[in-house]
């Protein structure tokens, strides 16, 4: 059973970046049919979708974001990152990073989620 | 753009079937997924593409989809399926959640 754990800091000042990296433990981020994802939740607040990378290298990310996102992969650590660019209080939110593995052809789903992690965006 | 709609709250006793539902326009050509996520603790899926569920979920967890509507059923419902159920679908290469619908046993 595949198992990941975000990490990175927990405070970041307005219109710094954010970066947080999700390591991967029990299967290789390069092999199989999966896509590795960042999701996060504000306090008290529904889960809002981030972007996701292939092993390929092939990301999508949420329209609203995309600007100031990158998901990027480091096959070398088994690790996948997220940047978030020029942060205000509004991304302040736990960050959860998951696993989507594909099956018969299509999204199987966010089967396996890191514990999630703090950020928050402060001076 | 796309959105998915659930009822903010679902209460039901003890041994009961619970029904959470999701609204789109026309989800029922997309896959909808369900997510289990009690205070504290990271989402769980409890069902994939409408219907199936995932290994280590139990069988009162079902999930249906059409038309409009998907719907989460929990039959038999226990006071451990308390907490937040987020539905979830694919528009264009983007991941929607639903907001969420808190699932009280009482």
């Amino acid at each position: 059973q595949v198992q990941l754990q975000e990490s990175g800091p927990g405070l970041v000042k307005p219109s710094q970046t954010l970066s947080l990296t999700c390591t991967v433990s029990g299967g290789s981020i390069s092999s199989g049919n999966s896509y590795w994802s960042w999701i996060r939740q504000p306090a008290g607040k529904g889960l809002v979708w981030i972007g996701r990378i292939y092993t390929s290298g092939t990301s999508n990310y949420n329209p609203s974001l995309k600007s100031r996102v990158t998901i990027s992969l480091d096959t070398s650590k088994n690790q996948f990152s997220l940047n978030l660019t020029s942060v205000t209080a509004a991304d302040t939110a736990v960050y959860y990073c998951a696993r989507e593995e594909g099956y018969g052809g299509n999204s199987g789903g966010l089967d396996s989620w890191g514990q999630g992690t703090l950020v928050t965006v402060s001076s | 753009s796309y959105e998915l709609t659930q009822p903010p709250s679902v209460s039901v006793s003890p041994g009961q079937t619970a029904s959470v539902t999701c609204s789109g326009d026309k989800l029922g050509y997309k896959f909808v997924f369900w997510y289990h996520q009690k205070p504290g603790q990271s989402p769980v899926l409890v069902i994939f593409q409408d219907d199936k569920r995932p290994s280590g979920i139990p069988e009162r967890f079902s999930g249906s989809n059409s038309g409009d509507t998907a719907t989460l059923t929990i039959s038999g419902t226990q006071s451990m399926d308390e907490g937040d159920y987020y539905c979830q679908a694919w528009d264009t290469s983007t991941a929607l959640f639903g907001g969420g619908t808190k699932l009280t046993v009482l």
